[in-house]
């Protein structure tokens, strides 16, 4: 059973290009959230979502950032005109359930964004 | 929202020597979770604990669920360099989402 897919595992963008993190959850697995990692920091939570709908994305910044979790393909993470502070790494994590049942999350490798 | 506040931050120790790292929330939790991040790793699920008082061990990991549901501990009994990385806790608030704490890193001196 392959795990958590993301990519790209590395992505160098220049500050006002865009960029587009992929996450391919498990097998199963209907429920995806993404979270930022700043380096030597935390995880921060960003946005959790379910096939065709986002369920919350209370940690999403409200500007040039947005996710999506379509019917058929993988998550994606968009941010557009990208600026030094985007550089993190992203985590996409996913689970068989969600809610107070005990939704294991399974994250994949991360994405490491970095803007020039 | 809710929050889970782990301590320490960082914690330095000799191999060989034990480690402890604490989780805690001012409301009760349905659930906590423990992840492990190596290095620029991913976090890893370690285990899940449910039940008031719970107390599971893995090896020379123990962990526990306070009585009231709102604090738990990760306990390495005899560190090695293998142990090093961060620890997360993570619970859930009733029916919420998963919610992690700001960890713990752990660095291990030879």
């Amino acid at each position: 059973n392959a795990g958590v897919m993301q990519n790209p595992r590395h992505l160098v963008r220049r500050r006002g290009q865009e960029a587009r993190l992929r996450c391919s959850p498990m097998k199963g697995h209907s429920h995806v959230y993404w979270y930022r990692q700043l380096p030597e920091e935390g995880l921060k939570f960003m946005v959790y979502l379910q096939k065709e709908n986002i369920i919350d994305e209370s940690g999403m910044p409200k500007e040039r950032f947005s996710a999506e979790f379509p019917k058929e393909g993988p998550s994606i993470l968009r941010i557009q005109q990208v600026v030094r502070g985007d550089s993190a790494a992203y985590f996409c994590a996913s689970s068989r359930i969600s809610g107070g049942g005990g939704d294991t999350q399974y994250f994949g490798p991360g994405t490491r964004l970095t803007v020039l | 929202g809710q929050q889970v506040m782990q301590i320490p931050q960082y914690q330095h120790v000799q191999e060989g020597e034990d480690f402890t790292t604490y989780c805690n929330s001012s409301t009760t939790l349905s659930n906590i979770q423990w992840y492990k991040q190596r290095p620029g790793g991913h976090p890893v699920f370690l285990i899940q604990l449910v039940k008031s008082g719970e107390v599971k061990k893995q090896k020379r990991l123990t962990f526990q669920f306070g009585e009231a549901k709102k604090n738990s501990s990760l306990h390495i009994t005899a560190t090695q360099t293998t142990d090093v990385g961060t620890y997360f806790c993570a619970g859930h608030f009733g029916n919420e989402k998963l919610t992690f704490g700001t960890g713990t890193r752990l660095t291990i001196i030879p």
